[in-house]
């Protein structure tokens, strides 16, 4: 079965950091486009960053130069490094295979994490 | 950017409507479009992908249709199961994408 399970989310303080993980099964991370999205509370979806199987990264501009996204082939696991953290960052955070042939869509994706920065 | 818009944003409905949401893009996006449901405290799931082709596993009420900048999510026959919140996704700017800001199906 493919599957995803997040953990490392937590309260914490403006300006702290913070590491989240990507557990996946059913398939190998290396080998597949792999993607983080947020959602606040009570708000919409909002994409945060991918990783292609080649090792290119990208980021949303409002998380750009404080998240790192990477990956562990050996524990088949996504990270989200998440640094100079804000309070606007607070929100679940979901890992999701990024599946791309024509177009690219999210499928599966982890129950998610929550992150909450507050002082 | 790619702006995404959502109509409505909310529709009250009973069990066995026919149900209609519109996503509008800012610019032409092909057929670069996904429609995704989610449940309170669940995780989006994917529905249609590429405007008009259902997931596997996905009932066969659910259909997309569209290109260019107008899509539509039809939900042809609505059952207790599908009270959600819908959303679409671009990805022609691909590696960015955006999803549209969500219709809340809820019942009446």
């Amino acid at each position: 079965e493919v599957q995803l399970v997040e953990s490392g989310g937590g309260l914490v303080q403006p300006g702290g950091s913070l590491r989240l993980s990507c557990a996946a099964s059913g398939f190998t991370v290396s080998s597949n486009y792999m993607s983080w999205v947020r959602q606040a509370p009570g708000k919409g979806l909002e994409w945060v960053s991918v990783i292609y199987s080649g090792g290119s990264t990208y980021y949303a501009d409002s998380v750009k130069g404080r998240f790192t996204i990477s990956r562990d082939n050996s524990k088949n696991t996504l990270y989200l490094q998440m640094n100079s953290l804000r309070a606007e960052d607070t929100a679940v955070y979901y890992c999701a295979r990024d599946f791309t042939v024509t177009t690219r869509w999210f499928d599966p994706w982890g129950q998610g994490t929550l992150v909450t920065v507050s002082s | 950017d790619i702006q995404m818009t959502q109509s409505p944003s909310s529709l009250s409905a009973s069990v066995g409507d026919r149900v209609t949401i519109t996503c509008r893009a800012s610019q032409s996006i092909s057929s670069y479009l996904n429609w995704y449901q989610q449940k309170p405290g669940k995780a989006p799931k994917l529905l249609i992908y590429a405007a008009s082709s259902l997931q596997s596993g996905v009932p066969s009420r659910f259909s997309g249709s569209g290109s260019g900048t107008d899509f539509t999510l039809t939900i042809s026959s609505l059952q207790p199961e599908d009270f959600a919140t819908y959303y679409c996704q671009q990805s022609y700017s691909t590696p960015w994408v955006t999803f549209g800001p969500g219709t809340k199906v809820d019942i009446k």
